[in-house]
């Protein structure tokens, strides 16, 4: 079955930077893209960006460029999200998700809770 | 990127339907037949319960229904139970802009 398990929970210092990491499992990993969301307290969903699995091409959202970095592994089925020089607005649940058609996220990570604070 | 608009609430006692209502523009929603709808309980991640427009996936009871008019997606839950009770977010495809989720309706079941 198809399965996506992040990595766990961070508390970062600000300036910091932090690499969450998604195993995908159950599926070709290279076929379909992976999607990066944030969900920050008690606020709604915010797509990030997403990540072609074939050609490690990225494409990030407004208001995700610079500090945001998607990346591969394809050995081991992994996605990662690298956040740096890390705010305290950056606190939030990032959750990755396989886009299994056109911006239809059919299956999620469980979430990944980064917390910056000094 | 602009959030889809969502109204912040909705309600119904169990058996009785609610409808919510996803607003874009000609750009996402109206442009394109590939909105989506996700459903959240506290605590937990995002589910798919309907993807282009209308379609189930397998496993989503078909009380979970879906349709589109114009710039304007909607998801409509007949047959309220108890577990529906959870926060629900439309998306959109958007072209070349990037896609935009609702900004979420709480729904509670009475």
């Amino acid at each position: 079955q198809v399965q996506l398990v992040q990595s766990g929970s961070e508390l970062k210092k600000p300036g910091a930077s932090v690499k969450v990491s998604c195993k995908a499992s159950g599926y070709t990993f290279t076929s379909y893209p992976m999607n990066w969301v944030r969900q920050a307290p008690g606020q709604g969903l915010e797509w990030m960006g997403w990540i072609d699995t074939n050609t490690g091409n990225p494409t990030y959202a407004q208001g995700f460029t610079g500090r945001f970095v998607f990346s591969l592994d394809t050995s081991v089925s992994t996605a990662y999200l690298q956040i740096s020089s890390l705010k305290a607005e950056d606190t939030a649940v990032y959750y990755c998700a396989r886009d299994g058609a056109v911006t239809t996220f059919d299956y999620w990570g469980q979430g990944t809770l980064v917390t910056v604070s000094s | 990127q602009s959030a889809l608009t969502q109204p912040p609430s909705a309600s119904g006692s169990p058996g009785q339907s609610v409808t919510i209502s996803c607003t874009g523009t000609s750009s996402d929603v109206g442009g394109y037949n590939y909105v989506s709808w996700y459903q959240q309980h506290p605590g937990k991640a995002p589910k798919l319960m309907i993807y282009e427009v209308s379609k189930r996936p397998s496993g989503v009871p078909d009380r979970f229904s879906g349709s589109k008019s114009g710039n304007t997606a909607s998801l409509t839950v007949s047959g309220l139970q108890a577990e529906d009770e959870a926060d629900y977010y439309c998306f959109s495809y958007a072209g070349s802009n990037n896609p935009p989720f609702g900004t979420g309706t709480e729904v509670t079941v009475l």
